[in-house]
């Protein structure tokens, strides 16, 4: 299993310009997870999916959108990019309520700098 | 909301014991868990405990859990350079998907 992965690793963006950040699991996780982490803050919760065809808002969804439209991707995108969300953006799934701790698989990260 | 806290930096000597503090407010919390984040990757789980035990062990790793007080800790025994990184602690209840996270306790190992 490659487990969790994103893509892109790395993106520079200019203000106002859009994208999209693609996170893919093959474990055949229900729930999948998108959080950004910036220095001292932690993880913060952006949107999350408790299953195919589902999102919810997190802590801070302000800006950005999400969708899942196949069980095994989770799809971030920002519209109009803006300095503010220069960050480190992760990942995460878990198998689902009722396996056993259902602990986060997170993935290695996006950074992305936006000018 | 509810609210995980821990310390920001600790800084401990090669061969030294470390220890890392969480406290946390929720009370229905059932599985609490302690994430390593080492440089320019993802977290990866270390170690966690259910809210009915005091105590796990696994190898150099000891977690201690006072339900009472709402404080967690793990113990690191025998430090070495390659323990530095984030240490995060995270709590959930048994029904939520959705767990709570500390802002992360950067442990720096010197010689």
């Amino acid at each position: 299993n490659a487990g969790v992965t994103q893509t892109p690793k790395f993106r520079v963006l200019k203000t106002g310009q859009s994208m999209t950040l693609l996170c893919a699991q093959d474990m055949n996780h229900e729930y999948m997870y998108w959080y950004r982490q910036d220095p001292g803050m932690g993880l913060r919760l952006i949107h999350y999916s408790v299953g195919e065809g589902t999102t919810a808002k997190g802590e801070v969804p302000d800006g950005y959108n999400v969708s899942r439209l196949k069980k095994q991707n989770f799809l971030l995108g920002l519209e109009s990019a803006a300095p503010s969300q220069t960050s480190v953006y992760f990942c995460a799934s878990i198998p689902g309520l009722g396996f056993g701790t259902d602990t986060q698989y997170f993935g290695p990260g996006t950074r992305l700098t936006v000018l | 909301g509810e609210d995980v806290e821990q310390s920001l930096f600790l800084s401990v000597r090669e061969g030294d014991s470390s220890v890392i503090n969480c406290t946390y407010t929720d009370s229905s919390s059932t599985y609490l868990y302690w994430y390593k984040q080492e440089p320019g990757a993802g977290l990866q789980l270390l170690t966690y405990i259910f809210s009915n035990m005091d105590m796990k062990q696994d190898q150099r790793l000891t977690v201690l859990l006072n339900k009472k007080d709402k404080h967690l800790s793990l113990r690191i025994a025998d430090t070495q350079t390659g323990d530095s990184a984030i240490y995060f602690c995270a709590d959930r209840s048994g029904g939520s998907y959705i767990p709570t996270f500390g802002r992360g306790t950067s442990l720096i190992v010197h010689p």
